[in-house]
């Protein structure tokens, strides 16, 4: 079946515009995480959901960011008056809990924020 | 907060050289898990390692977790140039139950023909 899926896959955004990213998880994933992955790093956790539920949003680097899965499937990524240092890949991963927590990255979203 | 290292940042060998990268967390895992990232691509997950002192083959990799569940690594031997990509290890926290990976660095490896 299909992965997951992110859109838009590049953005470029003024600083102080507001941004809005799109996960769609693999259907049935229950848990879903956003990522942020600068250049030449690893991906670093923002938040993470359970169904609609958001159990962890310790990541989050500032209360500019905004995460949401409102029915438990599609998850956004608000990202409120950007600034450049925002500026990197944000991965989305999701998993269906067992044995492998296994995650499935979807292929992100690269914001530039001019 | 639990912080994972990873060294070396970067490795260039020669094709038919092996390869290893290191890996160690501040604080026990319950878990490792690697991935590998190739250029413009995104993490894709190798394989997890759950007991201590945990080995496991996949071809020419080989993964182990340490005794102490703090440490771990990989390594590729004969390498080839379809092993390019960067390679990173991600820990769980031993009492997270939630799936939240703290990811290493990165091990970026270059292949030369």
């Amino acid at each position: 079946g299909a992965g997951v899926s992110q859109s838009p896959r590049y953005k470029v955004a003024k600083r102080g515009q507001d941004v809005a990213l799109r996960c769609d998880p693999i259907s049935g994933h229950v848990s879903l995480f956003w990522y942020q992955q600068a250049l030449g790093q690893g991906p670093e956790f923002l938040t993470y959901f359970q169904n609609e539920a958001q159990l962890d949003k310790s990541g989050l680097p500032s209360d500019r960011f905004f995460a949401e899965r409102p029915e438990g499937s599609v998850s956004t990524l608000k990202i409120q008056r950007t600034q450049q240092e925002d500026s990197a890949v944000y991965l989305c991963a999701s998993i269906l809990p067992g044995q492998v927590n296994e995650q499935y990255f979807g292929p992100g979203t690269r914001l530039t924020v001019t | 907060g639990q912080q994972v290292m990873q060294i070396p940042q970067y490795q260039h060998v020669q094709e038919g050289e092996d390869f290893t990268t290191y890996c160690n967390s501040s604080t026990t895992l319950s878990n490792i898990q690697w991935y590998k990232q190739r250029p413009g691509g995104h993490p894709v997950f190798l394989i997890q390692l759950v007991k201590s002192g945990e080995v496991k083959k996949q071809k020419r990799l080989t993964f182990q977790f340490g005794e102490a569940k703090k440490n771990s690594s990989l390594h590729i031997t004969a390498t080839q140039t379809t092993d390019v990509g960067t390679y990173f290890c991600a820990g769980m926290e031993i009492y997270n139950q939630g799936g939240k990976l703290i990811f290493g660095q990165g091990t970026e490896l270059s292949v030369k023909p």
